[in-house]
């Protein structure tokens, strides 16, 4: 049972556009939310995070909105650059140690 | 200094080898985190430690053998491993359980032959 789902396993974007990666959830346990950005054979690298009291957050280029009613939570980096291609995880933890991980989307910045 | 210092970097062993991986954090964090990670999965949870006592064990096989020596340290006892067991495996820490973020080591790249 996949509890957190990204159902875009790619996405490839022009540098200085906007990205947008979404990310789906199904336990209304959940209130706290994330983002990691990975690059292959490395750890996953904390980005940005939202409480589920929020609906947004925002960090520099990076902006996580969360829409509780739809289960839905989205990363927005503008402007996009090539050093953001990696891979990016969004997480899920509903007040215990467990943290639930998506399956990720590949995103590729163009030059 | 979000820094999560894994222990060694790659690592190739035996099925009949004993080996352990090590993760250190010096960010004062109570929970300490093993996770597995395949190609193109996201992280598995492993192993969970809170203030230094085994808090989540999510089924793992007995081959793996946590322990958590201090507040700092995290260590992955392995033995008798199989070659499905390769994978990156990850440690973390954060401050406690909640709302809270997780900081992840580079992990450590394990083949097993």
């Amino acid at each position: 049972d996949q509890q957190v789902k990204q159902n875009s396993p790619s996405l490839s974007v022009q540098e200085g556009r906007i990205s947008i990666l979404n990310c789906d959830y199904t336990n209304s346990m959940f209130d706290y939310f994330l983002w990691y950005k990975k690059y292959p054979a490395e750890g996953p690298t904390f980005l940005i995070s939202i409480s589920s009291i929020k609906d947004k957050n925002e960090d520099g280029r990076f902006t996580v909105f969360l829409n509780k009613s739809a289960k839905h939570l989205s990363l927005h980096i503008v402007p996009s650059q090539p050093g953001d291609s990696a891979v990016y995880f969004c997480a899920a933890s509903a007040g215990t140690y467990k943290y639930i991980f998506g399956t990720g989307t590949r995103l590729k910045v163009l030059a | 200094d979000t820094e999560v210092t894994q222990t060694p970097k790659h690592l190739v062993m035996g099925m009949t080898n004993k080996k352990s991986l090590k993760c250190e954090q010096h960010m004062g964090h109570r929970a300490m985190y093993w996770y597995k990670q395949k190609a193109k999965k996201p992280p598995e949870l492993m192993f969970v430690y809170s203030y230094e006592k085994l808090s989540i064990n999510e089924s793992v096989p007995s081959r793996f053998s946590p322990e958590c020596p201090n507040s700092s340290l995290l260590n992955l006892h392995l033995h008798a491993l199989q070659p499905e067991d390769s994978a990156l495996y990850l440690c973390a820490s954060s401050q406690g359980r909640g709302q809270t973020e997780a900081f992840f080591g580079q992990g450590t790249r394990l083949t097993v032959v």
